[in-house]
């Protein structure tokens, strides 16, 4: 089974302290995600990647940023933590060849004082 | 913009069956995900539809219709430990960004 695997459960920040989410994946996946997910709504993807090094935009990139130096890792950063980004941060990855299932980390609950 | 839209709650009995539907307004399409999350869990897949029609797999079955931007979850004989949150979520590009929707959440009672 593919495991995606997030560094942290819970993390608890103050505001304008520079916060690194780590996600690990063992399946050799090509893609993998960042999405936050907050109560009435749903998951939103803030950067995905498709590659070493590549990374795209998702629909609320502001306030983040991602790095992908291994194709088995793939941080998310958020430069100076707000308290508008306490949420559930969920980690994806998929094969890449097409639309297909992801496979997703048991997420990381970050909470900014 | 992307709009998909789902119903927010649903309580049903065990034993019953209940539907879950998801309508969606995106630009282009390329396929809809159901996902189920347990409280406290990640989302795990259930189904995949890219074609018109009926998907079952055991007790659950997912229908889409393109054409009228529509997709149900039907979840039968229903056990205590089906209650969960169902994520409907649409894909329009080829690298399988998905778009969800907030989530059904199902309560199944004795």
């Amino acid at each position: 089974d593919v495991k995606v695997t997030q560094s942290s459960r819970y993390l608890v920040k103050r505001t304008g302290e520079k916060v690194f989410l780590e996600c690990v994946q063992d399946m050799d996946h090509e893609n993998m995600f960042w999405y936050r997910q907050d109560p009435g709504l749903g998951l939103r993807l803030i950067y995905f990647s498709y590659d070493v090094k590549m990374k795209e935009k998702g629909d609320i990139p502001e306030g983040y940023s991602v790095s992908r130096e291994k194709k088995e890792r793939f941080s998310l950063i958020l430069e100076s933590a707000s308290t508008n980004q306490t949420s559930m941060y969920l980690c994806a990855s998929s094969l890449g060849t097409g639309p297909e299932k992801l496979f997703f980390g048991s997420g990381t609950q970050l909470s900014v004082l | 913009g992307q709009n998909i839209d789902q119903p927010t709650e649903m309580t049903a009995t065990e034993g019953a069956i209940v539907q879950i539907n998801c309508t969606y307004q995106t630009s282009g399409f390329n396929g809809l995900f159901w996902y189920q999350q347990h409280a406290g869990e990640a989302p795990t897949f259930l189904s995949y539809n890219v074609l018109d029609g009926l998907e079952e797999k055991g007790r659950f079955s997912s229908f889409l219709s393109r054409s009228k931007g529509y997709s149900y979850l039907l979840l039968k004989e229903l056990q205590m430990k089906d209650s969960a949150s169902y994520l409907c979520a649409v894909t329009t590009d080829s690298w399988g960004k998905l778009q969800f929707g907030a989530g059904t959440q199902v309560v199944v009672t004795p």
